[in-house]
């Protein structure tokens, strides 16, 4: 019973690579969230998906790109890194209902950006 | 911009003492939900507050709503050391349909055995 499952757990880059964080998850949801963790300010909605094929930007999108090709997956992806985007990771499910329900995490992605 | 912002930010206490967190938001809400995060790990739910709900419990949490004040208070009782973590609320934002939660910065809280 995997749950979330985000890879890699750790990388490290130099200001300018590419790289592309994947989120897997086996509930069937419908919703999946990237939000990245800074110290001191909580978790910021990066981008979301309401379905598969479908993506929004959140609070702070600038900088990633996103894709929902299969319902199961949603993939960030940063194209030229930079320093401020070193952060921790984090995606998040929840199924579709009347009410916003309860998101399920997967334990995050320690990205350091060099 | 944060919807919620939890007081205090951080949280000292022994164990076997009670532990209360609170959190403030700035605009009409649907429900309100508090999430834990120990050291290097993901957030997990514990418990959901419906706006038309005052009190709830589960187990030895028991979360409390003001919706005129804007406001929810988190009471851990008879806190243990496995209950040192973070702990966040998280608000959705009205309308629902993008089904966004919108987390506070957290309390730290340590419980000293």
């Amino acid at each position: 019973n995997a749950g979330v499952t985000q890879t890699p757990k750790f990388r490290v880059l130099k200001t300018g690579q590419s790289m592309t964080l994947l989120c897997a998850q086996d509930m069937n949801h419908e919703y999946m969230y990237w939000y990245r963790q800074d110290p001191g300010m909580g978790l910021r909605l990066i981008h979301y998906s309401v379905g598969e094929g479908t993506t929004a930007k959140g609070e702070v999108p600038d900088g990633y790109n996103v894709s929902r090709l299969k319902k199961q997956n949603f993939l960030l992806g940063l194209e030229s890194a930079a320093p401020s985007q070193t952060s921790v990771y984090f995606c998040a499910s929840t199924e579709t209902g009347g009410y916003t329900g309860e998101l399920f995490f997967g334990e995050g992605s320690r990205l350091t950006v060099l | 911009s944060q919807q919620g912002e939890e007081d205090p930010q951080a949280l000292s206490i022994q164990e076997g003492e009670n532990a209360t967190m609170n959190c403030s938001y700035k605009t009409s809400i649907n429900n309100l939900q508090w999430y834990r995060q120990n050291s290097g790990r993901g957030l997990v739910h514990l418990i959901l507050i419906r706006s038309n709900e005052r009190e709830k419990h589960s187990g030895r949490l028991r979360v409390t709503l003001d919706t005129s004040k804007k406001s929810s208070s988190l009471l851990i009782t008879a806190s243990r050391a496995a209950d040192t973590a973070s702990y966040f609320c998280a608000t959705d934002v009205i309308p629902v349909s993008a089904r966004q939660l919108t987390f506070g910065s957290g309390t730290q809280l340590t419980v000293l055995p």
